[in-house]
């Protein structure tokens, strides 16, 4: 069964240090995500992704964070300059995009830690 | 932010009863809802869905009902197996296309007792 990957598992950064967290979204799906969630709070929506641009973002996705299809295949999430906040697990997640179809598929999330 | 609240952080049943999760929202623009359960050092993993046109979808041990008048929706899980065991997520969808960001509730942890 087809499913979201994510590189690396867990990733361990000093403060002010850019990190780049990588996905690869299910293969015919359209839209792609990025949610976190900190230790202990909800799962939050950072930003969506379709036809090579961004088509919805959160407060929280500010300067300091991008989004990039570098190819086919890639989706990735940068962080410029990491904070201590950023630490959290980062979900990618992918959907079809087909009407009426709202499901969407995570990959098993990379931990950041920012020391 | 309190769109979407699961207000029991956990519950435990024996193995072959009933688990019945639930969930409250706030935002009457919330039109689709889905439930994905959670295993530590995983991603949440889709479960069920339900569209706000609908009161009750079902799929082998999984149902969903929703009652829009009361904001509220449950995840009935029968019989209950240890493999259940997980953090439970209710989420909701606030557009009618595709696309649009989930709002998570908090979770709830079911314990499935052999």
């Amino acid at each position: 069964e087809p499913e979201v990957t994510q590189t690396p598992s867990h990733q361990v950064t000093q403060m002010g240090q850019e990190v780049i967290l990588r996905c690869v979204p299910i293969s015919n799906h359209l839209y792609f995500y990025w949610y976190r969630q900190i230790l202990g709070q909800k799962v939050e929506f950072l930003v969506s992704f379709y036809n090579n641009e961004i088509s919805e973002k959160s407060e929280i996705f500010d300067d300091q964070f991008s989004v990039e299809r570098p190819d086919g295949s890639n989706f990735t999430l940068k962080i410029r300059s990491t904070k201590l906040e950023d630490s959290a697990m980062y979900f990618c997640a992918s959907s079809l995009g087909l009407a009426g179809s709202h499901e969407q598929y995570f990959g098993p999330g990379t931990r950041l830690t920012v020391t | 932010d309190q769109q979407v609240k699961q207000n029991s952080p956990s519950l435990s049943v024996q193995e072959g009863r009933i688990s019945i999760l639930n969930c409250d929202y706030t935002n009457s623009m919330f039109d689709y809802f889905l439930w994905y359960k959670k295993y530590p050092a995983e991603g949440p993993t889709f479960l069920i869905s339900i569209s706000s046109i609908k009161d009750k979808n079902e799929d082998g041990r999984f149902t969903v009902f929703l009652n829009k008048s009361a904001k509220h929706l449950s995840l009935h899980i029968v019989p209950s197996q240890p493999g259940d065991s997980a953090v439970y997520f209710c989420a909701a969808s606030a557009k009618e296309t595709s696309g649009s960001r989930l709002t998570f509730g908090e979770g709830t942890q079911l314990t499935v007792n052999p």
